[in-house]
């Protein structure tokens, strides 16, 4: 059971690149998330998931996009990376069971756009 | 914004309990109030959850007031490793604010 598993942990990119920043989870949850996280700063939430093929927007959608076509994998696609996006992603999943469930968070993945 | 209001730090001695507050006064009757922290370098992880009744597990207490509208994680005996950033959030609104950064005194 490895938990949340993020790849890659780190990554650098030109500005107007694009990437997919992966999540995978093998504990059946049907919800997942994706958050970013600025220095000293808290999480915010960029999209989210309730199960396969459903997905909805957080606080800060804008330049990402994610689908979800698995329980397991929920990517997040940088479609033109900005420097404004550099940042620690993490992703989160749980249960969907009406606030129950905890998140399990992934170590999260650094990335700087130059 | 967060649904959430806590300080942004509080600092304690080691060994001596610790009382983290959190402000929640629009939660609905069915939002669960969890708390998570996050060690430097690392990503959050879950410490605790409840809705009406205070809460006890291995790493902390959960008290919750009798409107609902405020929280307090209790750590009983704060530990170097305790220190960190502790998160409240209601978890149908999935949003985090800033969170409390507690330092502990050795």
């Amino acid at each position: 059971n490895a938990g949340v598993t993020q790849t890659p942990k780190f990554q650098v990119l030109k500005t107007g690149q694009s990437m997919t920043l992966q999540c995978a989870q093998d504990m059946n949850h049907e919800y997942m998330s994706w958050y970013r996280q600025d220095p000293g700063m808290g999480l915010r939430l960029i999209h989210y998931s309730v199960g396969a093929g459903i997905t909805d927007q957080g606080e800060v959608p804008n330049g990402y996009n994610v689908s979800r076509s698995t329980t397991e994998d929920f990517p997040l696609r940088l479609l033109s990376a900005a420097p404004s996006q550099t940042s620690v992603y993490f992703c989160a999943s749980s249960y969907f069971t009406g606030g129950v469930s905890g998140y399990t968070f992934g170590s999260g993945t650094r990335l700087t756009v130059v | 914004d967060a649904k959430t209001t806590q300080p942004n730090s509080m600092e304690s001695n080691e060994e001596e309990p610790v009382h983290l507050p959190c402000n929640h006064s629009t939660i609905s009757g069915t939002d669960y109030i969890h708390w998570y922290r996050q060690l430097p370098s690392q990503g959050p992880e879950y410490v605790i959850h409840g809705l009406t009744s205070n809460v006890n597990n291995r790493m902390a207490s959960l008290a919750i007031a009798e409107d609902r509208k405020s929280s307090t994680l209790i750590l009983h005996r704060a530990t170097l490793r305790d220190a960190a950033v502790y998160y409240c959030i209601l978890r149908d609104d999935m949003r985090f604010g800033a969170g409390t950064r507690l330092t502990v005194k050795p």
